[in-house]
């Protein structure tokens, strides 16, 4: 079973307005980390947002917010007030603690967003 | 800033050869990753390590292995190249904590002819 999924390969939005990316999660471990990632056409991997498995409230930072919703193992990220340099692939991955201690991280396929102006 | 190197941005190689790619981090990182990333495909983990000469597989370890002799520094090694492996490569580190985001490299791009 996939790990994380990410089922919009690509989405379109109008500058200024808000746009939600979908990720959804499987996991049977009670610890567990998600985080987002922005990767624009440059190549590099931007580090955006983090949500713990026990924070109770949702992470925000910045223009990013987090929507988790654990019971439906869901963590979407809501970016408000899109700007053009928002335009890049977004990747949601998942940091598992695991039985040794040791940390995997897995990614999904991601969703590439275009701002259109 | 932490600072992950990655020797080469670009490479070409023939199939058969054994291939060495080079990942080095500047800030006492206990974790590193090695990923590969292809269109439709997002990243996959081919391996990772949470200490000096310690290595777990990720989802894709077959053809490849890896080497952490140093905490600083984790190569990927294609053993026989097939030109299914090419692809672009991206290196990893973070702290060993759950919280802790990764920093990559600026990836390789692998050719195998």
């Amino acid at each position: 079973a996939q790990k994380i999924t990410q089922t919009q390969p690509g989405m379109f939005v109008q500058e200024k307005e808000a746009v939600t990316l979908d990720c959804t999660y499987d996991t049977s471990d009670p610890s567990y980390g998600l985080f987002w990632y922005k990767q624009p056409s440059s190549g590099e991997m931007i580090f955006l947002i983090y949500q713990g498995s026990y924070d109770q409230q949702n992470a925000t930072e910045g223009r990013y917010s987090l929507n988790f919703q654990k019971a439906r193992k869901s963590a979407n990220l809501v970016i408000s007030a899109s700007q053009l340099g928002d335009s890049a692939m977004y990747f949601c991955a998942m940091r598992e603690a695991g039985s040794g201690g040791y940390q995997k991280v897995t990614f999904g396929i991601g969703t590439k967003l275009q701002v259109i102006p | 800033d932490v600072k992950v190197t990655q020797s080469s941005r670009y490479l070409v190689k023939r199939t058969g050869e054994k291939v060495f790619l080079e990942c080095v981090q500047d800030m006492d990182h206990e974790n590193m990753f090695w990923y590969r990333q292809d269109p439709g495909l997002g990243l996959r983990l081919i391996y990772f390590s949470y200490d000096v000469k310690m290595k777990e597989k990720g989802d894709i370890p077959e053809g490849y292995s890896v080497s952490r002799e140093k905490k600083e520094r984790f190569s990927l090694i294609l053993e026989s190249a097939s030109t299914n492996q090419t692809s672009m490569y991206l290196c990893a580190s973070s702290r060993g904590a759950l919280n802790q985001p990764q920093h990559f490299g600026d990836g390789t791009r692998l050719s195998i002819l």
